[in-house]
């Protein structure tokens, strides 16, 4: 079956450093997104990982482990308006048009 | 990237009642995807729509409940019929833009509450 798993909340402080997990068991594998979604909006992309390794834009930066079927995000300098809700996302199929799998999201709250 | 446009942006109906909401993309793709996201829940996938042809449907979804046009490579539309209470929740609408990633982009959503 499909599972994604997240956890549920996270709490952060201004500043620091925050690393959100996500881990997956699909029947296939092409590729694992991030989305952020503040509340009341819709989600916007991230990043994106197909091989193992790290990929960094800015403050934040992605990495896969396609043998442990496992990613994280990592959130750096954080700012109040990091506080969002962070989607892990895994497309099974290769060819395009394929929907993605969603877990349940992460909710990050950043205080000052 | 998409740019991709939602109508209606929020609406509040009455059970029984039928909606119609409108997704609009500003290039042409193949496939546009529906996603349901209930109160405090992630994103469920409703259908698939490829123009052209039917909409595929996912477990738990089916046509007379959520029918689903797409009469050309830019436009589609969901229909949440015969509503009840358990249908609100937040209807967006998905493109892959294409390109290396085929990154999917979504729309900005439709925030329905049935009464």
């Amino acid at each position: 079956g499909q599972n994604i798993d997240q956890p549920t909340e996270m709490t952060a402080t201004e500043g620091a450093i925050v690393q959100i997990n996500c881990t997956y068991q699909t029947s296939g594998f092409n590729g694992l997104f991030w989305y952020q979604q503040h509340a009341g909006e819709a989600p916007t992309f991230l990043s994106y990982n197909v091989l193992d390794g790290l990929e960094e834009k800015g403050r934040f930066s992605s990495f896969l482990s396609r043998s442990k079927g496992y990613s994280y995000l990592l959130l750096k300098e954080l700012q109040m308006k990091d506080s969002a809700s962070y989607l892990c996302a895994v497309r099974e199929e290769e060819q395009a048009g394929t929907a993605l799998i969603f877990g349940k999201g992460t909710t990050l709250s950043v205080s000052s | 990237s998409a740019v991709i446009s939602q109508k209606p942006s929020r609406d509040i109906c009455q059970r029984g009642t039928s909606l119609t909401i409108q997704c609009q993309v500003d290039s042409q793709v193949t496939m546009m995807f529906w996603y349901r996201q209930q109160p405090g829940q992630s994103l469920t996938l409703i259908a698939t729509a490829n123009q052209g042809s039917e909409a595929t449907y996912e477990s738990g979804f089916v046509i007379d409940k959520f029918p689903i046009s797409r009469p050309n490579l830019t436009f589609s539309t969901l229909t949440v019929s015969n509503m009840s209470p358990e249908d609100s929740s937040i209807y967006l609408c998905s493109v892959e833009a294409g390109g290396d990633e085929d990154t999917q982009y979504f729309g900005p959503g439709t925030r329905l509450t049935v009464l």
